[in-house]
């Protein structure tokens, strides 16, 4: 079964501007989480999507959203860059169940703001 | 407010020794527990997962954690290390109110000496 998968890897982007994450998550899994990884502050929760529905979200601007699709494809958005927003970005996803809160991630795209 | 602390932000040790990793979180009831793994430029791999039942939990490459409430810790254990575990260790705890929400510790940088 193929992996969560996100695109793009990187990118660059000026302050300012716009940008959109793409992530596909594993077949038959319909939650998905997205997490921001800084050397300052870790790995923070972003979102989370089920059935194209934010059931959750962090502590973060409302510069940051998200969307998810009824294929449970997700993107996230971030408006009006900052330098503080160069990160790696890490999509998850999961079953619902039993299991729900065991997360699988994809290898991330890392975003740098110039 | 939940937390998982990682006291150790980087730990070395040679080839063939035994390694054990600290976590230690804060939350109210019986909680969810995760260690992750981090190779340099990639996603994150669920190593092992806590959830009920026995606190002694195997997972993969080789590695074991123990629950034990009473000191609040979920540390991860490898009886002999190999090169190739050199890589970055998170440990997360599923939040309150569910959803899919991980809150991680600033996570340990392991180097393995040959």
């Amino acid at each position: 079964k193929a992996g969560v998968t996100q695109t793009p890897r990187y990118l660059i982007k000026t302050r300012g501007q716009q940008v959109t994450l793409s992530c596909s998550p594993i077949s038959g899994h319909r939650s998905v989480s997205w997490y921001q990884q800084t050397p300052g502050q870790g790995l923070q929760f972003l979102f989370e999507y089920f059935s194209e529905t934010q059931r959750n979200k962090g502590n973060f601007p409302g510069r940051f959203s998200g969307r998810q699709f009824s294929n449970s494809r997700s993107e996230m958005n971030v408006s009006t860059l900052e330098l503080g927003d160069s990160a790696l970005y890490l999509c998850a996803s999961s079953l619902e169940g039993g299991k729900g809160l065991e997360q699988y991630f994809g290898p991330g795209t890392r975003l740098t703001v110039t | 407010a939940q937390s998982v602390t990682q006291p150790d932000i980087h730990i070395t040790v040679s080839e063939g020794a035994s390694l054990e990793l600290r976590c230690n979180y804060s939350y109210g009831a019986t909680p969810y527990l995760f260690w992750y793994v981090q190779s340099p430029g990639q996603g994150l791999q669920l190593l092992l997962k806590y959830f009920s039942g026995d606190t002694l939990v195997q997972g993969i490459k080789g590695f074991e954690a123990e629950f034990k409430r009473s000191q609040s810790s979920f540390n991860l254990r490898k009886p002999s290390v190999h090169w190739s575990d050199a890589a970055e260790y998170f440990c997360a705890v599923g939040a309150t109110g569910g959803y899919n929400k991980l809150i991680f510790g600033a996570g340990t940088r392991l180097a393995v000496h040959p």
